[in-house]
């Protein structure tokens, strides 16, 4: 089956800065990336998703990227505010199954 | 419109006791999804509902663990014999299509589930 991993675990940057999260694929069949933010206590929202027909999407200060042949794909985020604060996580899915998630990252915007 | 709601919000229960959780998915949504989530961990699949078809139960962590959809709507999250390894709180999600579509997976406020 399918497996993501997602780094870092944790990261911490300055309000105003870029924060990158990385997650990677081991289905070559996966084709929709979707990423959530989950806030303290609250469910997981889409932020931003892509599928394996393009290469990059972008939507106001979030961007995602995918690299199909290395099976990894990023999250960035640029000018970070302090409400960008959360668990991130990124998932994959083939189609035929539902997502699979990477185990998250806790970002931590620093005011 | 009404989002995904689950019930209940929260759930005691001692240890070798049956649970049942419930969500009502969107109004129109024919994909339904369970996920599990221990504490400070990611989402763990467990089970898929699409439309008439077949669930997929490959996510299911044991035998202790069903569910069911009736008439492509509600569905119940059974746990038997609950463990404490149980606790966590159990997330359901809905979409329009089928799972690797483009249609965003709407997930509820889940129900925490807490084996003493």
């Amino acid at each position: 089956g399918e497996n993501v991993e997602q780094h870092p675990s944790t990261l911490s940057v300055q309000e105003g800065d870029s924060a990158v999260i990385k997650c990677t694929y081991s289905d070559s069949a996966s084709n929709y990336f979707p990423w959530y933010k989950q806030e303290l206590g609250k469910r997981p929202q889409l932020i931003i998703d892509i599928r394996s027909n393009v290469g990059e999407k972008k939507d106001q200060r979030i961007a995602v990227t995918l690299n199909k042949t290395a099976k990894h794909f990023s999250l960035h985020i640029t000018e970070t505010q302090p409400e960008d604060s959360a668990v991130y996580f990124c998932a994959a899915s083939t189609g035929r199954r539902a997502l699979t998630f990477g185990s998250g990252t806790r970002l931590q915007v620093q005011p | 419109g009404a989002g995904v709601s689950q019930s209940p919000s929260n759930k005691v229960t001692e240890k070798g006791k049956d649970v049942e959780l419930r969500c009502d998915p969107i109004s129109g949504h024919t994909a339904l999804y369970w996920y599990r989530q221990s504490l400070g961990q990611g989402l763990e699949f467990l089970i898929y509902f699409q439309g008439n078809s077949a669930p997929d139960k490959s996510g299911l962590p044991s035998d202790r663990f069903s569910a069911e959809r009736t008439g492509g709507s509600v569905s119940t999250l059974t746990i038997q014999r609950t463990q404490q390894e149980d606790s966590a709180v159990y997330l359901c999600a809905s979409s329009l299509a089928r799972a690797g579509d483009r249609y965003e997976q709407y997930f509820g406020p889940g129900t925490r589930l807490t084996v003493t």
